[in-house]
């Protein structure tokens, strides 16, 4: 059983372009939704987060889009770059980090 | 830096043998973590410990144990690996109070 259900798994974009990656999760307890980025042969890193109290948060060219009563949220990367190249997860866990709820990931591939 | 290090980057076990997966943090972290990355699963939680000697289950437990003696090594066991348990591993940390986790680089370990 999937607790936070993410979309598309694999995702091509040309330079410049937008990239969106979908999220979306059933456990309505759920107050802290990070996203992390894992570029090959490396760890995974915080990449930008949110709260439920906030419908968007911006960061640079990234930003979280959510949307609580759908229960969803997503990540937008602007003006999308070849270095944006990586696999990007959604999550999502209560009362802070401790068992965060992974989405399956999205490997992005930004072509020149 | 945060830096949490895997001792090894790639294992090959044979089925049926204990394995030892250890991972040393030095930022004096309460929380750590055992994750195992699968290709269309995501990142699955294992096991996490928010304290020395502590430990809780996480989604995937079973064929698994854990170890923490002491407050910046977490190790990983299983106790009679199987072809079913060859995947990429990671290890990652936490402050108690923050949010943000701090991963490895990763073991990808292949039983035979």
């Amino acid at each position: 059983q999937q607790q936070v259900k993410q979309s598309p798994q694999s995702l091509i974009v040309q330079k410049g372009g937008i990239s969106i990656i979908n999220c979306a999760y059933e456990n309505t307890a759920f107050d802290y939704f990070p996203w992390y980025q894992q570029f090959p042969g490396k760890g995974p890193a915080l990449l930008i987060a949110i709260r439920p109290d906030v419908s968007e948060k911006k960061e640079g060219r990234f930003t979280i889009s959510f949307n609580k009563s759908a229960k969803q949220f997503s990540l937008h990367i602007m003006d999308s770059q070849p270095g944006d190249s990586a696999t990007y997860f959604c999550a999502a866990s209560i009362g802070g980090y401790q068992k965060v709820t992974f989405g399956i990931g999205t490997k992005l591939q930004v072509i020149p | 830096d945060v830096k949490v290090t895997q001792s090894s980057r790639y294992l090959v076990k044979r089925t049926g043998e204990k394995v030892f997966l250890e991972c040393v943090q030095d930022m004096d972290h309460e929380n750590m973590f055992w994750y195992r990355q699968d290709p269309g699963l995501g990142l699955r939680l294992i096991y996490f410990s928010y304290d020395v000697k502590m430990k809780e289950k996480g989604d995937i437990p079973e064929g698994y144990s854990v170890s923490r003696e002491k407050k910046e090594r977490f190790s990983l066991i299983l106790e009679s690996a199987s072809t079913n348990q060859t995947s990429m591993y990671l290890c990652a940390s936490s402050v108690r109070t923050n949010t943000e986790a701090f991963f490895g680089q990763g073991t990808r370990l292949t039983v035979v």
